[in-house]
């Protein structure tokens, strides 16, 4: 089993739906990164959260450290949202603080 | 400030050969870390520099090794190599007011024939 599970693996959307994609993990965390890599580009880095909620336009990223669960919600989608969507764990220290990552979200967003 | 930048950005070996990649960080960022990604098994963790210290290592054999100078780029190195190693590997520099923020560059596309 992963140390990271993400769901759902593809999402289709309609431009304007509000879409959420979910992060499970397994072990105790210093941080939780969710990510945005486009095909054929670079990885971007949305957000780097270890407590509550963020928010940055019309992404907003949430934890529950107990229940050891993030979500990320894009509000108002947009084509331009579509891209993969990688969560990405880092442990706690010692071997462990480096990061874990999901096997990532492919969301396609049609006009 | 320019971003992470990462050379060469493809690069075509044969099995048995060995290969450097380098990676520039974001000016004040001290670590630099690197990863593979393939279709199969996502993004991995390889290691991570620290003021020229590796501070962490994922679970990869011998023959993928890195160093980081003085200036904080960063060189990872592949010794014979295999077809399984064909992937993009992508480097991160963090540091600064970022803190452990990821800041990535562009990858490397490396294909071993």
């Amino acid at each position: 089993k992963n140390e990271v599970e993400q769901s759902p693996q593809n999402l289709t959307a309609q431009e304007g739906e509000f879409i959420t994609i979910n992060c499970s993990y397994s072990v105790g965390i210093s941080a939780l990164h969710w990510l945005q890599q486009h095909p054929g580009g670079g990885i971007v880095s949305l957000f780097m959260l270890s407590s509550g909620k963020k928010k940055h336009g019309r992404l907003i990223a949430t934890i529950n450290i107990q229940e050891k669960h993030s979500s990320l919600h894009i509000t108002a989608s947009h084509p331009r949202d579509s891209a993969v969507y990688i969560c990405a764990v880092r442990g706690l220290g010692g071997s462990n603080y480096k990061l874990t990552f999901g096997k990532g979200t492919l969301l396609t967003v049609n006009p | 400030k320019a971003g992470v930048t990462q050379t060469p950005r493809y690069l075509i070996k044969t099995r048995g050969q060995q290969v450097t990649l380098s990676c520039s960080p974001i000016s004040g960022h001290r670590s630099v870390s690197w990863y593979q990604q393939t279709p199969g098994q996502g993004l991995q963790f390889l290691f991570e520099y620290f003021s020229e210290t590796q501070r962490n290592k994922g679970n990869f054999p011998g023959r993928f090794s890195g160093r980081q100078f003085s200036n904080s780029r960063s060189e990872m190195n592949v010794s014979t190599l295999e077809l399984g190693d064909s992937a993009l590997y992508l480097c991160a520099s963090s540091g600064g007011t970022s803190g452990n923020e990821q800041f990535f560059g562009p990858g490397t596309r490396l294909t071993v024939l």
